[in-house]
């Protein structure tokens, strides 16, 4: 029954490496997000997609690449891992853009970087 | 950009107290403001939002003002309990693909 769902929950890997981590939503959304929360809890945007186009891309490290093989997953492809990159990473998703509708998060991805 | 500021950080209230935060935009033209709480380990949750057409919205112990003209938002919990304890949020929009700017976060602890 679990609205948005993400793996892993937990990952910790060396500098250097490459991991993805996945998101699923099963509400029928049409756009899903990835946000990136700090240490100090700071949530930030990074990319949105809407109906598997992505739609907002900030100012984020190429290192980071998402993909959304259809409107119900959006993954997140990270290259290269840095000691800065370690946070927790949330996927949300809305009916639509624009906000209209609430969004929703999935319980986060809590990685670190060694 | 939209700029969004928290305060206070942390707040604590004794339990049956109220409890204010209060943020503030930059952007005159944002017009949805959504508030967010988090609890430890769990991702965000929207417990009320308002438009900007609207100067108020009460939903039982939660309720929201919004003043346009001087761009801050307030929520406002009363008859605080201990499971109102966790990180509220608030967030501005103001394009059109759902771009939210968050504030920095509000720790609140409700003591019995």
């Amino acid at each position: 029954d679990t609205a948005v769902s993400q793996t892993p929950k937990y990952l910790v890997t060396q500098m250097g490496n490459d991991k993805s981590i996945k998101c699923e939503q099963n509400l029928g959304h049409d756009t899903m997000y990835w946000y990136k929360q700090d240490s100090k809890k700071f949530l930030k945007i990074m990319f949105s997609y809407n109906n598997k186009e992505l739609i907002i891309n900030e100012t984020v490290p190429n290192r980071f690449s998402p993909k959304s093989p259809d409107k119900a997953h959006l993954n997140l492809h990270i290259n290269s891992l840095e000691l800065g990159d370690s946070a927790v990473y949330f996927c949300a998703s809305s009916q639509e853009p624009g906000g209209r509708e609430t969004q929703y998060f999935g319980p986060g991805t809590r990685l670190l970087v060694l | 950009g939209e700029n969004v500021e928290q305060h206070p950080s942390t707040l604590s209230v004794q339990e049956g107290d109220s409890a204010v935060i209060k943020c503030t935009y930059s952007d005159s033209a944002s017009n949805y403001f959504p508030w967010y709480k988090q609890e430890l380990g769990k991702g965000p949750q929207l417990i009320i939002d308002i438009r900007s057409n609207v100067g108020e919205k009460k939903d039982q112990r939660i309720a929201v003002t919004l003043n346009k003209t001087a761009k801050h938002f307030s929520l406002h919990i009363t008859e605080t309990q201990p499971e109102d304890s966790a990180v509220y949020f608030c967030a501005a929009r103001t394009d059109s693909w759902g771009k939210l700017q968050f504030g920095a976060g509000t720790q609140v602890v409700v003591t019995p």
